[in-house]
């Protein structure tokens, strides 16, 4: 079975922390896809990053960064200098090698304040 | 289309009755999926087509559920007799290739069941 978990049902900081999402993921299948998403106010899924299993290479975009552990099941998502726009709910998910259906967590509200 | 179009927008119908979803993909976008998001939870698969084809309905919750893709583009997903748990944002997303993973997400319709 596969299963995503983020234990962190809300967090809240002020502008300019750093904060960090977590998630854990269950799977059985070797090669697998991981992303993550963010649900602002507004509503829509907006796409932040996908990576294979294979790559296990941080990465950073800007203010955002990934770090994928396979030893770990994990693949947690920091946001520096935190602004009021991150303010939003953050999803991860995973799909396994043979099926396209992405199985989400939970979630993670973010509530940054001025 | 530019983005991948839902209607309506938003749906309020009284218990009992059918409702149909609509959801117009990226233009040339193969696979074409339904999810749906109750309240404060992660988005949950419903359903899945690659062209016309229904590769997976796994997610349906019951046989009130039903969705097509006739012609491989514009998808309808219908629901019967329609119950107030069934109240949710309804997603549809799409994706230029089967297995690409590229998924792009609509405005989704929210429905509530009165």
């Amino acid at each position: 079975a596969q299963k995503v978990t983020q234990a962190q049902t809300e967090i809240s900081v002020v502008e300019k922390e750093d904060v960090t999402l977590d998630c854990v993921y269950e799977t059985r299948d070797t090669t697998y896809y991981l992303f993550w998403y963010k649900q602002p106010p507004s509503g829509e899924l907006v796409f932040l990053i996908r990576r294979n299993s294979f790559d296990e290479q941080n990465e950073i975009s800007g203010r955002y960064s990934w770090n994928f552990q396979k030893s770990t099941s994990s693949f947690n998502f920091t946001i520096t200098a935190s602004q009021v726009v991150d303010s939003a709910v953050y999803f991860c998910a995973l799909s396994g090698l043979n099926t396209d259906k992405l199985i989400f967590g939970t979630g993670t509200r973010l509530q940054v304040f001025p | 289309g530019a983005g991948v179009s839902q209607s309506p927008r938003y749906k309020v119908t009284k218990r009992g009755q059918d409702v149909a979803l609509r959801c117009d993909p990226i233009s040339g976008h193969v696979s074409l999926y339904w999810y749906r998001q109750a309240l404060g939870q992660g988005p949950e698969f419903l359903t899945y087509f690659n062209y016309e084809a229904q590769q997976d309905k796994s997610g349906l919750p019951n046989d009130r559920f039903s969705a097509e893709r006739p012609e491989g583009s514009i998808s309808t997903l219908t629901i019967q007799r329609t119950e107030q748990r069934d109240s949710a944002m309804y997603r549809c997303a799409s994706s230029l290739n089967t297995g690409g993973r590229d998924y792009t997400f609509g405005s989704g319709t929210r429905l509530t069941v009165v």
